[in-house]
Protein backbone atom coordinates (compact mmCIF):
# COMPACT_ATOMS: atom_id res chain seq x y z
CA UNK A 1 0.00 0.00 0.00
CA UNK A 2 0.78 3.44 0.33
CA UNK A 3 1.90 4.05 -3.47
CA UNK A 4 2.69 7.64 -5.36
CA UNK A 5 3.35 8.11 -8.85
CA UNK A 6 4.30 11.21 -10.76
CA UNK A 7 3.36 12.21 -14.04
CA UNK A 8 5.12 12.40 -16.38
CA UNK A 9 8.22 10.75 -15.02
CA UNK A 10 10.74 12.71 -17.99
CA UNK A 11 9.73 15.84 -19.70
CA UNK A 12 11.67 18.30 -22.25
CA UNK A 13 10.33 21.78 -22.56
CA UNK A 14 11.16 24.88 -24.70
CA UNK A 15 12.46 27.78 -22.51
CA UNK A 16 8.92 30.20 -21.80
CA UNK A 17 6.74 27.54 -21.73
CA UNK A 18 5.20 26.16 -18.77
CA UNK A 19 4.73 22.11 -17.53
CA UNK A 20 2.49 20.79 -15.53
CA UNK A 21 3.89 17.61 -13.09
CA UNK A 22 0.76 15.12 -11.33
CA UNK A 23 1.47 13.57 -8.32
CA UNK A 24 -0.97 10.92 -7.39
CA UNK A 25 -1.84 8.84 -4.20
CA UNK A 26 -3.15 5.87 -5.85
CA UNK A 27 -4.40 3.95 -2.56
CA UNK A 28 -4.64 6.40 -0.05
CA UNK A 29 -6.41 9.98 0.47
CA UNK A 30 -3.40 12.43 0.91
CA UNK A 31 -4.76 15.67 2.82
CA UNK A 32 -1.19 16.98 2.57
CA UNK A 33 1.67 16.39 -0.31
CA UNK A 34 4.91 18.04 -0.61
CA UNK A 35 6.94 19.05 -3.26
CA UNK A 36 10.42 18.57 -3.18
CA UNK A 37 13.32 19.75 -5.80
CA UNK A 38 16.39 17.84 -6.22
CA UNK A 39 19.53 19.20 -8.34
CA UNK A 40 22.27 16.52 -9.67
CA UNK A 41 24.17 15.25 -6.83
CA UNK A 42 22.62 17.27 -4.13
CA UNK A 43 20.08 16.39 -1.65
CA UNK A 44 16.18 17.18 -1.67
CA UNK A 45 14.87 20.67 -1.14
CA UNK A 46 11.46 21.66 0.20
CA UNK A 47 9.47 23.57 -2.42
CA UNK A 48 6.28 23.71 -0.86
CA UNK A 49 3.33 21.79 1.30
CA UNK A 50 0.07 22.08 -0.20
CA UNK A 51 -3.11 20.66 2.22
CA UNK A 52 -5.92 19.75 -0.16
CA UNK A 53 -8.84 22.86 -0.87
CA UNK A 54 -6.43 25.16 0.48
CA UNK A 55 -3.61 27.57 -0.77
CA UNK A 56 -0.14 25.91 -0.62
CA UNK A 57 2.60 27.11 1.07
CA UNK A 58 5.94 27.69 -0.35
CA UNK A 59 9.35 27.59 1.34
CA UNK A 60 11.61 30.91 1.50
CA UNK A 61 12.80 31.92 -1.70
CA UNK A 62 10.82 29.41 -4.14
CA UNK A 63 8.58 31.50 -6.36
CA UNK A 64 4.85 31.13 -5.87
CA UNK A 65 4.10 32.70 -9.19
CA UNK A 66 6.14 30.57 -11.16
CA UNK A 67 5.99 27.54 -9.02
CA UNK A 68 1.59 26.96 -8.91
CA UNK A 69 0.57 23.76 -6.80
CA UNK A 70 -2.85 23.03 -6.68
CA UNK A 71 -4.16 20.14 -4.52
CA UNK A 72 -7.76 20.19 -5.71
CA UNK A 73 -8.68 16.51 -4.51
CA UNK A 74 -7.43 14.11 -1.94
CA UNK A 75 -5.30 12.23 -4.59
CA UNK A 76 -4.18 14.91 -6.67
CA UNK A 77 -1.73 17.44 -6.32
CA UNK A 78 -0.14 19.34 -9.41
CA UNK A 79 3.07 21.23 -9.81
CA UNK A 80 3.07 23.75 -12.98
CA UNK A 81 6.54 25.29 -13.82
CA UNK A 82 5.52 28.55 -15.48
CA UNK A 83 8.20 30.19 -18.10
CA UNK A 84 10.23 27.92 -17.78
CA UNK A 85 13.99 28.66 -17.77
CA UNK A 86 16.88 26.16 -18.35
CA UNK A 87 17.92 26.91 -14.85
CA UNK A 88 14.66 25.37 -13.48
CA UNK A 89 15.70 22.04 -14.83
CA UNK A 90 15.51 19.38 -12.40
CA UNK A 91 14.45 16.38 -10.42
CA UNK A 92 11.32 17.61 -9.27
CA UNK A 93 9.78 14.87 -6.19
CA UNK A 94 6.50 14.70 -4.47
CA UNK A 95 5.34 13.07 -1.52
CA UNK A 96 2.26 12.24 0.49
CA UNK A 97 1.04 11.80 4.00
CA UNK A 98 -2.27 10.18 4.98
CA UNK A 99 -3.06 12.96 7.50
CA UNK A 100 -2.31 15.70 9.31
CA UNK A 101 -1.24 13.69 12.48
CA UNK A 102 0.95 11.58 10.74
CA UNK A 103 4.62 11.94 10.68
CA UNK A 104 5.71 9.37 7.53
CA UNK A 105 6.18 10.64 4.15
CA UNK A 106 5.33 8.34 0.90
CA UNK A 107 7.57 9.66 -2.31
CA UNK A 108 6.50 9.97 -5.61
CA UNK A 109 9.52 8.27 -8.39
CA UNK A 110 10.05 12.01 -9.62
CA UNK A 111 9.98 13.99 -13.09
CA UNK A 112 13.30 14.70 -14.57
CA UNK A 113 12.52 18.11 -16.41
CA UNK A 114 14.98 19.52 -18.72
CA UNK A 115 14.16 22.93 -20.12
CA UNK A 116 15.98 23.79 -23.47
CA UNK B 1 15.24 26.11 11.98
CA UNK B 2 16.28 22.76 11.07
CA UNK B 3 18.99 21.18 9.40
CA UNK B 4 20.61 18.10 9.11
CA UNK B 5 24.50 16.98 8.80
CA UNK B 6 26.22 14.14 7.09
CA UNK B 7 29.84 14.45 7.25
CA UNK B 8 30.92 11.34 5.07
CA UNK B 9 30.03 12.26 1.39
CA UNK B 10 31.06 8.72 0.41
CA UNK B 11 31.54 5.43 1.59
CA UNK B 12 32.32 2.29 1.15
CA UNK B 13 32.16 -1.38 2.29
CA UNK B 14 33.37 -4.72 1.30
CA UNK B 15 30.36 -7.28 0.68
CA UNK B 16 28.88 -8.90 4.05
CA UNK B 17 30.66 -6.84 5.94
CA UNK B 18 29.32 -3.88 8.38
CA UNK B 19 29.17 -0.19 7.75
CA UNK B 20 27.90 3.06 9.85
CA UNK B 21 26.81 5.92 8.18
CA UNK B 22 26.91 9.41 10.40
CA UNK B 23 24.11 11.70 11.01
CA UNK B 24 23.85 14.42 13.08
CA UNK B 25 20.79 16.98 13.53
CA UNK B 26 19.32 20.21 15.34
CA UNK B 27 15.85 21.02 15.56
CA UNK B 28 13.99 22.97 18.31
CA UNK B 29 11.30 20.77 18.00
CA UNK B 30 10.41 18.75 21.39
CA UNK B 31 8.69 16.17 19.08
CA UNK B 32 10.53 15.25 15.93
CA UNK B 33 11.18 11.79 13.63
CA UNK B 34 14.25 10.87 11.85
CA UNK B 35 14.89 8.51 8.94
CA UNK B 36 17.15 7.28 7.12
CA UNK B 37 16.07 6.93 3.26
CA UNK B 38 17.46 5.29 0.86
CA UNK B 39 17.92 6.58 -3.14
CA UNK B 40 19.34 4.22 -5.30
CA UNK B 41 19.99 5.16 -9.64
CA UNK B 42 16.29 5.02 -10.52
CA UNK B 43 16.13 8.09 -7.58
CA UNK B 44 13.14 6.92 -6.00
CA UNK B 45 13.29 7.46 -2.37
CA UNK B 46 12.78 4.22 -0.13
CA UNK B 47 12.31 4.56 3.61
CA UNK B 48 15.09 2.30 5.24
CA UNK B 49 14.30 2.91 8.95
CA UNK B 50 12.45 5.03 11.03
CA UNK B 51 12.59 6.43 14.40
CA UNK B 52 10.31 8.70 16.98
CA UNK B 53 12.35 10.72 18.92
CA UNK B 54 10.43 9.71 21.85
CA UNK B 55 11.26 6.48 22.45
CA UNK B 56 14.70 5.34 24.14
CA UNK B 57 14.74 1.81 21.92
CA UNK B 58 16.97 2.20 18.89
CA UNK B 59 14.83 1.09 16.15
CA UNK B 60 15.90 -1.80 13.93
CA UNK B 61 14.83 -3.27 10.60
CA UNK B 62 16.40 -6.66 9.60
CA UNK B 63 20.01 -5.80 8.63
CA UNK B 64 19.79 -2.28 9.40
CA UNK B 65 19.82 -0.59 13.01
CA UNK B 66 20.41 3.51 14.43
CA UNK B 67 22.15 4.37 17.26
CA UNK B 68 20.35 7.10 18.62
CA UNK B 69 21.99 9.39 21.06
CA UNK B 70 19.44 12.50 21.66
CA UNK B 71 20.87 14.13 23.79
CA UNK B 72 24.10 14.78 21.40
CA UNK B 73 21.56 14.86 18.76
CA UNK B 74 22.78 11.82 16.92
CA UNK B 75 21.42 9.62 14.56
CA UNK B 76 23.51 7.02 12.85
CA UNK B 77 22.78 3.88 10.44
CA UNK B 78 24.50 0.38 10.50
CA UNK B 79 24.23 -1.50 8.01
CA UNK B 80 24.98 -4.95 8.90
CA UNK B 81 26.13 -7.99 6.13
CA UNK B 82 26.29 -5.28 3.07
CA UNK B 83 24.73 -6.70 -0.33
CA UNK B 84 25.38 -5.59 -3.44
CA UNK B 85 21.62 -4.01 -3.79
CA UNK B 86 22.44 -1.94 -0.48
CA UNK B 87 24.92 0.21 -3.03
CA UNK B 88 23.20 3.61 -2.80
CA UNK B 89 22.78 7.67 -1.85
CA UNK B 90 21.94 7.51 1.91
CA UNK B 91 19.85 10.16 2.98
CA UNK B 92 19.45 11.02 7.28
CA UNK B 93 16.21 13.32 7.74
CA UNK B 94 13.95 14.76 10.41
CA UNK B 95 10.77 15.89 10.65
CA UNK B 96 9.30 18.54 12.74
CA UNK B 97 7.69 21.24 12.37
CA UNK B 98 5.61 19.86 9.58
CA UNK B 99 8.57 19.96 7.73
CA UNK B 100 11.29 16.89 6.22
CA UNK B 101 14.66 18.16 6.48
CA UNK B 102 17.43 16.21 4.74
CA UNK B 103 20.99 15.95 4.99
CA UNK B 104 23.13 16.18 2.04
CA UNK B 105 23.65 12.17 1.61
CA UNK B 106 26.33 9.60 2.02
CA UNK B 107 27.09 7.21 -1.25
CA UNK B 108 27.54 3.98 -0.38
CA UNK B 109 29.97 1.58 -2.29
CA UNK B 110 29.73 -1.99 -2.11
CA UNK B 111 32.95 -3.72 -2.74
CA UNK B 112 32.14 -7.48 -4.36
Amino acid sequence: GAVVSQHPSRVICKSGTSVKIECRSLDFQATTMFWYRQFPKQSLMLMATSNEGSKATYEQGVEKDKFLINHASLTLSTLTVTSAHPEDSSFYICSARVDRTAYEQYFGPGTRLTVT
Amino acid sequence: AQTVTQSQPEMSVQEAETVTLSCTYDTSESDYYLFWYKQPPSRQMILVIRQEAYKQQNATENRFSVNFQKAAKSFSLKISDSQLGDAAMYFCACFGNEKLTFGTGTRLTIIP
